[in-house]
């Protein structure tokens, strides 16, 4: 099983700043397979990234996503408000399997 | 518009079952996997398994076998995840989601199903 690692665990920042979030896996995963999700208190997960690169629909170009083979990123460029919240790795190649999250929160 | 709806909140002693029911809309129920999600409190996300809605295949993940079952109604687009033999580890929230096997992702997520299991 492919155990993915995000750090940090929890990312203290302020509306308008740059928030970068990373996501490593202990073996080599395909781009292709590589997924970020956003969660907020009491909603469902909300897919943000795929491929590890291209935004889902309707998903602001403040969101990207970069990496390969072993170590990914989630970039958002400029923090709004409602970004605040959980993100979320997954990887597809081996099985299926979640990485532990970064929380967002406001500084 | 394209969504799944989970039915309502449960509580069960140690040693019984659930059954979760996810009403799909506004697709092809057919063209897609239905997966189950579940998230302890304050915990990270665990995949749990699919089943396939045109042939009722499924794939469960090893942890869960022989305690899950998934299946489907096409009839009334819906399926379902059951869990037999709780125990209180198995609290969590429990959602199902579409994969979309384009992007290898879940694209489409219900809102989810609070289960507690208590004595």
């Amino acid at each position: 099983e492919i155990v993915l690692t995000q750090s940090p665990g929890t990312l203290s920042l302020s509306p308008g700043e740059r928030a970068t979030l990373s996501c490593r896996a202990s073996q080599s995963v395909s781009s292709t397979f590589l997924v970020w999700y956003q969660q907020k208190p009491g909603q469902a997960p909300r897919l943000l990234i795929y491929g590890a690169s291209s935004r889902a629909t309707g998903i602001p170009d403040r969101f990207s996503g970069s990496g390969s083979g072993t170590d990914f990123t989630l970039t958002i460029s400029r923090l709004e408000p409602e970004d605040f919240a959980v993100y979320y790795c997954q990887q597809y190649g081996h099985s299926l399997t979640f990485g532990g999250g970064t929380k967002v929160e406001i500084k | 518009q394209v969504q799944l709806v989970q039915s309502g909140a449960e509580v069960k002693k140690p040693g019984a079952s659930v059954k979760v029911s996810c009403k799909a809309s506004g697709y092809t129920f057919t063209d897609y996997h239905v997966n189950w999600v579940r998230q302890a409190p304050g915990q990270g996300l665990e995949w749990m398994g699919w089943v396939n809605p045109d042939n009722g295949g499924t794939n469960y993940v090893q942890k869960f076998q022989g305690r899950v079952t998934m299946t489907r109604d096409t009839s009334i687009t819906t399926v379902y995840m059951e869990l037999n033999g709780l125990i209180s580890d198995d609290t969590a929230v429990y959602y199902c989601a579409r994969w979309t096997s384009g992007w290898h992702a879940f694209d489409i997520w219900g809102q989810g199903t609070k289960v507690i299991v208590s004595s």
